[in-house]
């Protein structure tokens, strides 16, 4: 256990399907990040909330949308989806100083939700 | 932007050295870090450097940072089968923008 736990673990909807991912994060971290994993691709940022304020925001289509209510839950929203959105939706949070920079901002992963799209 | 590469595959012998290299683009990275990344699981962090150092150990792993050709190296001494898994080198250019390569996967033949 790392210290942040995703839900689902697998999920597979249809294009019309409203659902929702979830994250936990219980290591009193004060940001909180979706990434997208896809085969063969880089990971992409998709959001950032900070002390529950979004700070980035990587040019997501709007089917996705974000929910920060607390600085320990993260939450995914999806509706509508396309095939090209399987992935593997990994949540990660860290701990950002106060004066900010990165500083040795290491990123704590949860182990992801497995996404299909029918 | 920045662009981290990586070569997608290795293949080592169980006890030989594994050297997992990464380029990148941009050397405003404060900090340079490892990650792996184990089947069913998200990426754990096995180290990270500081971008003035040019090397740090950590028992069997090794980063060896070359600022000027903007490579950065991984080198897990004694390979063992457990350490089969895929690797991503990262870079955070900013506070919360960490870029990441496209993993490597590395197999530890027995």
């Amino acid at each position: 256990e790392t210290g942040v736990t995703q839900t689902p673990r697998h999920l597979v909807m249809g294009m019309t399907n409203k659902k929702s991912l979830k994250c936990e994060q219980h290591l009193g971290h004060n940001a909180m990040y979706w990434y997208k994993q896809s085969a063969k691709k880089p990971l992409e940022l998709m959001f950032v909330y900070s002390l529950e304020e979004r700070v980035e925001n990587n040019s997501v289509p709007s089917r996705f949308s974000p929910e920060c209510p607390n600085s320990s839950h993260l939450f995914l929203h999806l509706h509508t989806l396309q095939p090209e959105d399987s992935a593997l939706y990994l949540c990660a949070s860290s701990q950002v100083g106060v004066a900010g920079g990165a500083g040795a901002n290491v990123l704590t992963f949860g182990a992801g939700s497995r996404l299909t799209v029918l | 932007g920045e662009d981290v590469e990586q070569s997608l595959f290795l293949s080592v012998r169980e006890g030989d050295s594994s050297v997992i290299n990464c380029t990148y683009t941009d050397s405003s990275s404060t900090y340079l870090y490892w990650y792996k990344q184990e089947p069913g699981a998200g990426l754990q962090l096995l180290t990270y450097i500081f971008s003035n150092m040019d090397m740090k150990q950590d028992q069997r792993l090794t980063v060896l940072l070359n600022k000027k050709d903007k490579h950065l190296s991984l080198r897990i001494a004694d390979t063992q089968t457990g350490d089969s898994a895929i690797y991503f080198c990262a870079g955070a250019q900013e506070t919360y923008k960490y870029i990441f390569g496209t993993g490597t996967r590395l197999k530890v033949l027995a």
